[in-house]
Order: C-alpha cells, then structure tokens, then sequence
C-alpha cells in the first residue's frame, strides 16, 4: 500500500531563508507527483507537479525535485518571505482516480 | 469563475443527526471527489464520481453516501453523523488524472 510522509511536520524559519522540505513514498511505481499549498481555512493550490520521467520542476523561487527509485522528493524554497507561511503537501498520483496526500509540513517564516 | 465551491463553510451537529454538504463546481470537468482531511494525516478519499451519473468508494466510504446531481454538482450526506467524522471535508473537481482543483473546505464538528 502506496504511504506519503512528510518530514518535519512543521518548521519555522527567518525571513531570507533558503529551505527544504522532504517528501518520502514507499511504493516507486507512480505516474507523477505534486506539491501543493494550503493556506488556513482554505483548499488546497498546486504548486509543482512532475512526471515520473522528469527530476525536478521549477517555478519561481520553488523547485521540486523527484528521486523515484527511492521514493523521494524535496521542495526547495528560495528566499523565503513571510507570505510563503503556509502548509506545504505532497501528493503522488498512482493511477485511475488514486491520489494519496501526505499530512504536510507546516511552514512559518519570521519577518 | 467561482471555481469549486462548497456549502457550509461550518457545522456543528450532535451524534445521530444526519446533514448533506454541498459541492458545485463551474469549470465543466467530468470528474469531482469528496476527501476528508484530518489532524496529522493526509486528505483521504471519500468518494468519487468520474462523470455525470457515475459514483464510486474511494479509501473512506464508510457513513458516507453521495450524489452526482449534474455535471456541476456532487453532493455528500451524512445520514447518522458520528463524532469519528469530525473532520473538514474537501470537495474537489478536475478533468481526469492527476490534475484537480479543490474547494475551500467544510468544517464539520460532530458532539
């Protein structure tokens, strides 16, 4: 069974940072994985999504890279800036209608 | 474009009673779900509906019944609300695959 873990599951960062954040999957056998943003009492944005085939995704000051043979990914955040305060999650898509979230990393960055 | 938007944004119920959350969605995709998001874990599947008058479980769909009412609206009822469902609900639409575009959330507290 397909499992998403997001590590830390929550971080706290000055303003100007660079910073990680990690996501695992247990199963390689994926078509894509995303990242996607949640702010509070809101739904969720995609961010970045990258195909199986691909290493890393870029837009902006994010950039997310994907290590499928051991079931990794990290979003990289540059810069960061108190407006990228916000839950960060990982979802992999693994076929048909099957999309399985981790439980996110919730950011803050201290102006 | 109002996008995916969803009915209550908050409810409070007492054990028993049963109560539907509303979803309609304006982008003319064939595909909507219902995911439950709960403290530490990642958004699970309720249900899903491929296309109009198509319903199928998803991970979750237990205490759950739903409805595709159109092309536009997808319906989740709750007939004996139980204080395991305590949880914020997101509907979500897409076109098919990965690519989803979610509603801002319903918070349903059960006592």
């Amino acid at each position: 069974k397909q499992e998403v873990t997001q590590i830390p599951a929550a971080l706290s960062v000055p303003e100007g940072e660079n910073l990680v954040l990690n996501c695992s999957f247990t199963d390689s056998a994926i078509y894509n994985l995303q990242w996607f943003r949640q702010d509070p009492g809101k739904g969720l944005t995609s961010l970045l999504l990258i195909q199986s085939s691909q290493r890393e995704q870029t837009s902006g000051r994010l950039n997310a890279s994907l290590d499928k043979s051991s079931g990794r990914s990290t979003l990289y955040i540059a810069a960061s800036q108190p407006g990228d305060s916000a839950t960060y999650l990982c979802a992999v898509y693994t076929g048909g209608f099957k999309t399985i979230f981790g439980a996110g990393t919730r950011l803050f960055v201290k102006a | 474009n109002a996008g995916v938007t969803q009915t209550p944004k908050f409810q409070v119920l007492k054990t028993g009673q049963s109560m539907t959350l509303q979803c309609a969605q304006d982008m003319n995709h064939n595909s909507m779900y219902w995911y439950r998001q709960d403290p530490g874990m990642g958004l699970r599947l309720i249900y899903y509906s491929a296309s109009e008058g198509t319903t199928d479980k998803g991970e979750v769909p237990n205490g759950y019944n739903v409805s595709r009412l159109n092309k536009r609206e997808f319906s989740l009822r709750l007939e004996s609300a139980a204080p395991s469902q305590t949880s914020v609900y997101f509907c979500a639409s897409g076109p098919g695959g990965p690519s989803q575009f979610f509603g801002p959330g319903t918070r349903l507290t059960v006592l």
